[in-house]
Formats: structure tokens, C-alpha cells, sequence
């Protein structure tokens, strides 16, 4: 069974301060890369899909780096805000499986 | 109008209870699935329907069974509510066209079984 590992399982910032969080998966087969936002009480939402090593996308103070010869994902928030609180998800895809495989979410907490 | 609808948003019901929970979308995609959430756990996949005519157990399907009425339609039905399916339930969608397997997600359901 595909395992993906995300970390920190939380993590409790600053408004303003700047952050990041990991996501790994086996490299092998490897097909794409899926980070979600969870606000809560909402649906996930999709932020970025990478399919490329060395892919990395950028939606204004978010951006994602792809490394699948390693088998990870940063996710980077830069500047943080409250309304960036919300769980982090990432997802994976293996060749020939249209199955998302989701870790169990990084929950962020942004404080004024 | 949200493009993926379920009903109904939360639900109490009673052990041994039979319980359908249904998806809707208006987006035209031809993959649905059903994934069920607990804490601590993240999303693990249920069910999946790449068309009308193909469904395909997940991870976690026992004590459950679906539906793909139609392409824009997908029930997950309970036939014996236990309290250990209590869970938030989410549908989603995807096309199978884009390549990317980009999945939306509707609004969830919370099911408590007593």
C-alpha cells in the first residue's frame, strides 16, 4: 500500500511568519503530486498538481517544490496570515492508478 | 451554485439503521468517489465510479455499497449503520480528460451512528 507521510502533523505560527511543511511518497512509479487546503468545515481545495522533478508552482504567497527522484514535496507560506489557517493536505498518484493517495494533513494555525 | 452537492450535510442515526448518502455534480466529470475522514486518519477512499458502468472498491469498503445512478449522480448507502462508521464523508469528482486527476470536493457529510 502506498504510504505518504506528511510533517509537522501541526504546526502553530505567527502572522507574518514565513513556514513550511514536507510531503513523502515512495519515488517509484511516481505520476503526480496534489496539494489540497481543508479550511475547516469546508472542502478540500486544490492548490497545485506536479507531475515534474524540479517542478515548482506558485499561487501568491504559496508556492510548492516537486523532487520525485527523492520522493518529497515543500510546501512553503510565506508572510503567513490567519486566514492561511487550515489543514494541508498532499495526495500522490502512481502510474496506471487514477487513485489519490492522501497523507494525514499538516493542520496550520496562524495567530494574530 | 456549488458544483458538487451532497445530502444530507449532517445525519444522525441509530445502529442497524440503513442510511444512503448522495452526491450531485454539475461539472461534467466522469470519475466520482466516496472517502470517509476520522481524525488523525486523513482521507481514505471508500468507493470510486469511472463511469455509469465501472465501480471499484477502495481502501476501506467493507460495510458499505454504492451507486452511480447516473453520471452526474453517486450514493454511498449503509445497509447496517455501526457506531465505528461514524465519520465526515466526502464525494468527489474529477475528468478523466484533463490527465491530471485533480479530484473536487463537495461540501462532506457528518454521520454520527448512536
Amino acid at each position: 500500500i502506498l504510504n505518504v507521510e506528511q510533517s509537522p502533523q501541526s504546526l502553530h505560527v505567527q502572522e507574518g511568519d514565513s513556514t513550511n511543511f514536507t510531503c513523502s511518497f515512495p519515488s517509484s512509479n511516481f505520476y503526480a503530486l496534489h496539494w489540497y487546503r481543508w479550511e475547516t468545515a469546508k472542502s478540500p481545495e486544490a492548490l497545485f498538481v506536479m507531475t515534474l522533478n524540479g517542478d515548482e508552482k506558485k499561487k501568491g504567497r504559496i508556492s510548492a517544490t516537486l523532487n520525485t527522484k527523492e520522493g518529497y514535496s515543500y510546501l512553503y507560506i510565506k508572510g503567513s496570515q490567519p486566514e492561511d489557517s487550515a489543514t494541508y493536505l498532499c495526495a500522490t498518484t502512481q502510474g496506471g492508478s487514477e487513485k489519490l493517495v492522501f497523507g494525514k494533513g499538516t493542520k496550520l494555525t496562524v495567530n494574530p | 451554485d456549488a458544483d458538487v452537492t451532497q445530502t444530507p450535510r449532517n445525519r444522525i442515526t441509530k445502529t442497524g439503521k440503513r442510511i444512503m448518502l448522495e452526491c450531485s455534480q454539475t461539472k461534467g466529470h466522469d470519475r466520482m468517489y466516496w472517502y470517509r475522514q476520522d481524525p488523525g486518519l486523513g482521507l481514505r477512499l471508500i468507493y470510486y465510479s469511472f463511469d455509469v458502468k465501472d465501480i471499484n472498491k477502495g481502501e476501506i469498503s467493507d460495510g458499505y455499497s454504492v451507486s452511480r445512478q447516473a453520471q452526474a449522480k453517486f450514493s454511498l448507502s449503509l445497509e447496517s449503520a455501526i457506531p465505528n462508521q461514524t465519520a465526515l464523508y466526502f464525494c468527489a469528482t474529477s475528468d478523466s480528460r484533463t490527465g491530471t486527476y485533480e479530484q473536487y470536493f463537495g461540501p462532506g457529510t457528518r454521520l454520527t451512528v448512536t
